[in-house]
């Protein structure tokens, strides 16, 4: 089975501050790891796809990803933070041949002015 | 890029009344469709994996007598919440994938979701 812990379920940062967003995966094989968007009352947007390609990937609106496989980490960041940054967060797994996707509890992004 | 659409967006309902929700892919076709579920401030639970032509894959603990879903066609799929109650009330969302040639585990497309209220 996968999983993913995504810790801390509030992150407050300045505009302009660097974003780190924590991921960590479970997986008893190599996952396809991703990051998704939520804004309020929508469905998901996607960020960003890891799949065993480059270890590190970059998605839209300035955010990247890097996968470390020695610490099951695939954690998020972007450089500065801006205002429209401010949304839930969710980092998910699949695994070869599962369609679905698990997803972590999600983490909720506060830009400060 | 592949868009998923979701109908209603929101829906109030009486305690007893069953509710539709439509899930369409708009510009691609989707063999399988996947149905989650949101309760306030938490992550998305898969319900139940819906598949064109075919019986849905629930998943353990979702009753599918009560969460009915249909899978007619390539492009939708409906989840049907049959005798709502309040406990019922949550926010729905469906996701498909689009196909794309040479790669393997495309990501999901998600709808915008529907919030049910259940009074």
């Amino acid at each position: 089975a996968q999983s993913v812990t995504q810790l801390g379920s509030h992150v407050s940062v300045s505009e302009g501050a660097l974003v780190l967003l924590r991921c960590n995966y479970s997986s008893s094989v190599p996952p396809y790891l991703f990051w998704y968007v939520q804004y309020p009352n929508q469905g998901l947007q996607l960020l960003l796809k890891y799949t065993s390609a480059a270890t590190l990937v970059k998605g839209i609106n300035g955010f990247e990803a890097e996968f470390k496989k020695s610490e099951t980490s695939f954690h998020l960041t972007k450089p500065s933070a801006h205002m429209s940054d401010a949304a839930e967060y969710f980092c998910a797994v699949s695994l070869t041949g599962r369609r679905a996707l698990t997803f972590g509890s999600g983490t909720r992004l506060q830009v400060q002015p | 890029g592949a868009v998923v659409s979701q109908h209603p967006s929101w829906v109030i309902c009486k305690s007893g009344t069953s509710v539709k929700i439509e899930c369409r892919s708009l510009d691609f076709q989707a063999t399988t469709m996947f149905w989650y579920r949101q309760f306030p401030k938490q992550s998305l639970m898969l319900m139940a994996t819906s598949n064109e032509g075919s019986k849905a894959t629930y998943e353990q603990g979702v009753e599918k007598d009560k969460f009915l879903i249909n899978h007619a066609s390539l492009t939708l799929s409906t989840l049907t919440v049959t005798s709502a109650h309040p406990e019922d009330s949550s926010f729905y969302i469906c996701s498909a994938r689009a196909q794309e040639l040479g790669v393997y585990n495309s990501p999901l497309h998600f709808g915008n979701g529907t919030r049910l209220t259940v009074t």
